[in-house]
């Protein structure tokens, strides 16, 4: 199946560091979800864009809808131990009422203490 | 509101069993999609019903079905399990295109 481009696959890094990770896909969407995802558990949502060029934050999240509308970016500043986990990223083409998701191939965020 | 819920969190079967996990929606949610997660293949969409019709389909075998019932609750069924159906399964349930999930059913097939 159909998977988006995720990069990096995984980082390391001390805390209070930023971070930053990418989506890119070859075909156009209208909306852009980022999730993140614990060991054990499902999906929670983060953030969530619906216009080509929109940036939005989400307290220390910050994430923006690319202008081709086939990437989108987070950026997670001053990280503390609780972001640590697995970051996805979704396309949406909700057009005629399509939910369906098309998720990218996830960021492992680690602090190394 | 209460989160999405799926029942149960885990399960054994064996190959050629068939199975079905169930899943209720946040209150007011009319459409449950279902996603499948492997390690190999990542998060892949299986489903989606709205008002109990099935609205998208992804690409799986017809052995993965699914329905929805009047008060939004759905269920999935996989019949004739194969070892490699083993994965977490994520009901999402949205309003206005943002999908909630819940903890997932983990299926493990021997």
């Amino acid at each position: 199946g159909q998977q988006l481009n995720q990069s990096p696959q995984s980082m390391f890094i001390q805390e209070g560091e930023d971070v930053s990770m990418n989506c890119t896909s070859s075909s156009i969407f209208n909306t852009w979800l980022w999730y993140k995802q614990d060991p054990g558990e499902g999906p929670v949502l983060l953030i969530a864009l619906y216009k080509a060029g929109e940036l939005t934050s989400n307290g220390r999240l910050a994430a923006q809808f690319g202008i081709t509308r086939k990437d989108s970016f987070l950026n997670i500043s001053a990280s503390i131990p609780s972001d640590v986990g697995i970051y996805f990223c979704a396309g949406q083409l909700t057009n005629f009422g399509n939910e369906k998701l098309t998720f990218g191939t996830g960021t492992r965020l680690t602090i190394i203490p | 509101k209460a989160g999405v819920t799926q029942t149960p969190r885990y399960l054994i079967k064996t190959r050629g069993q068939q199975v079905t996990l169930s899943c209720s929606p946040i209150s007011g949610h009319r459409s449950v999609s279902w996603y499948q997660q492997t390690p190999g293949q990542g998060l892949q969409f299986l489903f989606e019903y709205f008002s109990e019709t099935q609205r998208n389909k992804g690409n799986f075998p017809g052995r993965f079905s699914g329905r929805q019932f009047s008060n939004s609750r759905s269920e999935m069924n996989v019949s004739t399990l194969e070892l490699g159906d083993s994965a977490l399964y994520l009901c999402a349930s949205s309003e206005n295109y943002e999908q909630y999930f819940g903890p997932g059913t983990r299926l493990t097939v021997t």
